[in-house]
């Protein structure tokens, strides 16, 4: 099992450009989620899935997208990136582990660099 | 709400013994640690839930006081490595438990 992977690891963009980060999971899992990472700031959460074909808001929602079209992808869409968008963004997967409730496995991380 | 941990850095020699807290202002039912190297993903190291037991992982233990709503997290005989930065989450309320908030980290370093 490759577990959580993302793709690119690593990006830089233009201020204005567009982009798609890419998480796939094979472990069969109903949540998904993604998050970005910042110095200081710990692991703050975008939008997050329950299942295919849903998706919500998390913490910090402004300026993405995302779609679960798949069970296994949960795609992450930056339609106009800005220079406060460089970050690292991490994507993680879950299921439910009834009463010890959910673990999360998380991707390796894409750097992403807005300039 | 974001949890709050504390100390936010600590150097240790191998060997030596460290606690991380991590408390809430909300209700818990449950807390989760993880562990992140250096440029690496955070990874789970394990889940406290409600009824004050402590966990282990390795020389890594845990515990957790609901009514005081805050956990600790006890690395005893510290080895290189253990450094990184631990992370403790807090699910949220009604039936989004799924969803964690992560404290901002407490980067730990262990010398030789």
């Amino acid at each position: 099992n490759a577990g959580v992977t993302q793709t690119p690891k690593f990006r830089v963009l233009k201020t204005g450009q567009s982009m798609t980060l890419l998480c796939a999971q094979d472990m069969n899992h109903e949540y998904m989620y993604w998050y970005r990472q910042d110095p200081g700031m710990g692991l703050r959460l975008i939008h997050y899935s329950v299942g295919e074909g849903t998706t919500a808001k998390g913490e910090v929602p402004d300026g993405y997208n995302v779609s679960r079209l798949k069970k296994q992808n949960f795609l992450l869409g930056l339609e106009s990136a800005a220079p406060s968008q460089t970050s690292v963004y991490f994507c993680a997967s879950s299921y439910d582990r009834g009463s010890k409730g959910h673990t999360q496995y998380f991707g390796p991380g894409t750097r992403l660099t807005v300039l | 709400q974001q949890p709050v941990q504390s100390p936010q850095a600590v150097i240790l020699r191998e060997g030596e013994d460290a606690v991380i807290n991590c408390s809430s202002s909300k209700a818990l039912y449950s807390v989760h640690w993880y562990r992140q190297k250096h440029g690496e993903a955070p990874v789970f190291l394990m889940i406290l839930l409600k009824g004050g037991e402590q966990k282990g992982h390795e020389k890594i233990s845990a515990s957790f006081n609901e009514k005081k709503q805050q956990s600790s997290l006890y690395l005893t005989a510290s080895q290189l490595s253990y450094s990184g930065t631990y992370f403790c989450g807090t699910p949220g309320g009604g039936g989004s438990n799924y969803k964690l908030t992560f404290g901002k980290g407490t980067l730990l370093t262990v010398n030789p």
